[in-house]
């Protein structure tokens, strides 16, 4: 089944050591999102990838990075974990191809930060 | 900006039973998209259903299906003959209809518990 695919489930740094989260995706999507998600809030984007065009949300800490090296994988990339920065994060992919435009979402990294 | 306002953080319902999901949103578009996405426990969120503004007709899928109050911006869902699967966080969300990738902003969620 064509599916969004977060790797892994669960991830444990350690405050200030970078962490990396995957994302992929069969879907053949042009765009992907990453949001975050902390306990019993709605997902927070952090930004999104139009294509090979990086857009970032105004208010995303510079602590956040992304790549996209090609159409399947996205990275969020955290350069220094802080206690603040544990938390789900989600990504999304949707096809500006269909008329709807919806968000297919992955299953989530849950960020633990010791 | 565009708002979502989801005014129950928790409801219940006894299984086999109906229960309505409030939403209301605040927009100066005409056209937009409407959601609601269940995300269960521990597990990815997932579409339940969608209506496009200028129809007027109410989206059904199965069991799930919305009143779209358009003036009111109100857009709930109802859930019918409710089953212990449904237990999940529900999330309203909005989105405009230009442009190719405009984010969704959905509300804070309401949690559905299903009781036996």
């Amino acid at each position: 089944d064509a599916m969004v695919i977060q790797n892994p489930r669960y991830q444990v740094t350690q405050f200030g050591k970078p962490v990396t989260l995957s994302c992929s995706q069969t879907l053949n999507h042009n765009v992907m999102y990453w949001y975050q998600q902390k306990s019993s809030q709605a997902p927070k984007l952090l930004f999104h990838y139009y294509d090979k065009d990086f857009n970032n949300e105004a208010d995303t800490p510079d602590n956040f990075q992304s790549r996209r090296p090609n159409t399947s994988f996205c990275f969020l990339d955290i350069r220094s974990p802080g206690l603040g920065d544990a938390a789900m994060y989600l990504c999304a992919t949707s096809s500006t191809g269909t008329g709807y435009y919806i968000q297919y979402f992955g299953a989530g990294t849950r960020l633990s930060v010791l | 900006a565009q708002t979502v306002t989801q005014s129950q953080p928790e409801m219940s319902v006894q299984e086999a039973e109906t229960v309505t999901l409030s939403c209301t949103y605040d927009t100066s578009e005409s056209d937009y998209y409407l959601f609601w996405y269940k995300q269960p426990p521990s597990r990815q969120m997932i579409l339940v259903i969608r209506q496009e503004a200028y129809k007027q007709q109410n989206a059904t899928e199965n069991r799930f299906s919305v009143n779209f109050q358009k003036a009111a911006k109100s857009f709930s869902l109802k859930i019918s003959d409710s089953q212990l699967g449904d237990a999940a966080m529900y999330f309203c969300a909005y989105r405009r209809k230009q442009g190719g990738s405009e984010k969704l902003v959905f509300g804070k969620g309401t949690k559905l518990t299903v009781n036996p």
